[in-house]
């Protein structure tokens, strides 16, 4: 066990839906980083905030959102669901913003749409 | 942007068989160089790291790996594979301080006959 969380673990919905995945960091960390990871395009960054904004975007569709709470806990908001968005998102974490740090991984959120 | 090469996409051996694992990334500054396990349904976890120092670095569950700056590359090793050893393995770099997200490679799946 990481002490990363993410809720749901499973996600089923359908195309044009919205949801939300959640993330809790490790106790003490200030990062959260988003990670997508499906058949065709393996694992790829998304976003990531370090104590509430935003320091790196990556790989994001202008349909995903993100955003970190005053707890640090992250949400990710997906909208206007595609078949192409079915996939893992994980979320990790990390003390630092970069530098020499490492990136705890949680559990996933596999997420699939109809 | 860096990128991340890794050779196999799928390797199967017997128990007591040695392991490598290919990896090669470009990158032209200094880089920081994961090894993550991903076993069946569960979450990525870290098997090791080389941030600087002895190239040869030391992780958990009997794996190391070189770090061979003229080569570019973080081949991971371990000498005596076990059934348990089945699992995904990725590689991932992060270019330095000033980058924060981790670019992994495709992943090599790795079966272990009993």
């Amino acid at each position: 066990d990481s002490g990363v969380t993410q809720t749901p673990k499973h996600l089923i919905t359908a195309t044009g839906q919205r949801v939300t995945l959640r993330c809790s960091p490790r106790s003490g960390d200030l990062s959260v980083y988003w990670y997508q990871q499906s058949l065709d395009q393996g694992l790829q960054f998304l976003i990531q905030y370090y104590n509430g904004e935003e320091r790196a975007k990556g790989n994001i569709l202008e349909r995903f959102s993100a955003q970190q709470f005053p707890d640090l806990h992250s949400e990710l908001n997906l909208s206007s669901l595609e078949l192409g968005d079915s996939a893992l998102y994980f979320c990790a974490s990390s003390m630092l913003a970069g530098g020499t740090d490492t990136q705890y991984f949680g559990p996933g959120t596999r997420l699939t749409v109809l | 942007a860096q990128s991340v090469s890794q050779h196999n996409h799928h390797v199967i051996l017997s128990e007591a068989a040695s392991l490598e694992l290919g990896c090669n990334y470009s990158y032209g500054g200094t880089v920081n160089l994961f090894w993550y396990v991903q076993y069946p349904g569960q979450h990525l976890q870290l098997l090791l790291k080389y941030f600087s120092g002895d190239p040869l670095v030391k992780g958990i569950k009997g794996f190391e790996a070189e770090f061979i700056k003229s080569k570019f590359s973080f081949n991971l090793r371990k000498p005596s594979v076990q059934w348990s050893d089945t699992a995904e393995y990725f590689c991932a770099v992060r270019g330095g301080d000033n980058d924060y997200k981790l670019s992994f490679g495709a992943g090599t799946t790795v079966t272990v006959r009993a």
